[in-house]
């Protein structure tokens, strides 16, 4: 089946740490990868994607590399900041038939001044 | 310009009762879709619909109807409320699987 597996949070950090939120897939086919983002009480919000190997998805100073070798997605950022504070989730959609997400269990980033 | 609006943001109610959720995108997206976040933030598909017809459903009790009037609305209406449905509800929509789906604000159900 297709299932996404992220790290257990919370991920505890000062601000302008280095972040990595770890994510790996296991898909029939080839998925496309997602991340998304839940500010406290929100939404979720697309934050980056990628659709093939080698794909690099960034936004906001977040990046992510579609890893088929190793079927990861890992997440990062150089320096983190206070409002990048959330729940972020991997998801993937694979690419043929019908789109429905399959989401990661969320990892929640406390960022700390 | 909200892309995707869900009413009610809030919706408190007794165990037994019917209720709805509705939701709408202004986005021009053909597929839209229902999922469910529990108290441990696990988000999990429910429906989806492309073009007015089911596409997806979860094995989701059948008190759970969703109904699409058209393409740019898909409501879900709870028949006999139990305390385990108490969760936020997203609404999404997309065009392609390649471009990502887009969310709605939620809708926080509470089941007492």
């Amino acid at each position: 089946g297709n299932s996404v597996t992220q790290m257990e949070g919370p991920v505890t950090l000062s601000e302008e740490a280095f972040l990595t939120i770890n994510c790996t897939y296991t898909a029939t086919g080839y998925p496309s990868l997602f991340w998304y983002v839940q500010y406290p009480g929100e939404g979720l919000q697309l934050l980056l994607k990628a659709t093939k190997a080698d794909d690099k998805g960034s936004n906001k100073g977040f990046e992510a590399t579609y890893r088929k070798e190793t079927t990861s997605f890992h997440l990062e950022k150089g320096s983190v900041q206070v409002s990048d504070s959330a729940v972020y989730f991997c998801a993937l959609s694979l690419n043929t038939g019908f789109q429905k997400l399959v989401f990661g269990t969320g990892t929640r980033l406390l960022v700390s001044p | 310009d909200t892309a995707v609006s869900q009413t009610p943001k809030y919706l408190v109610t007794q165990m037994g009762n019917d209720k709805s959720i509705k939701c709408e995108q202004n986005l021009g997206h053909d597929t839209m879709y229902w999922y469910k976040q529990d108290s441990k933030k696990f988000l999990k598909i429910m429906f989806s619909y492309n073009n007015k017809e089911l596409i997806i459903n979860e094995t989701v009790p059948n008190r759970f109807s969703p109904k699409s009037p058209d393409k740019a609305h898909l409501n879900l209406h709870i028949n006999s409320l139990e305390l385990g449905d108490s969760a936020v509800y997203f609404c999404a929509s997309s065009q392609d699987s390649v471009r990502g789906q887009f969310f709605g604000p939620g809708t926080r159900l509470t089941v007492l």
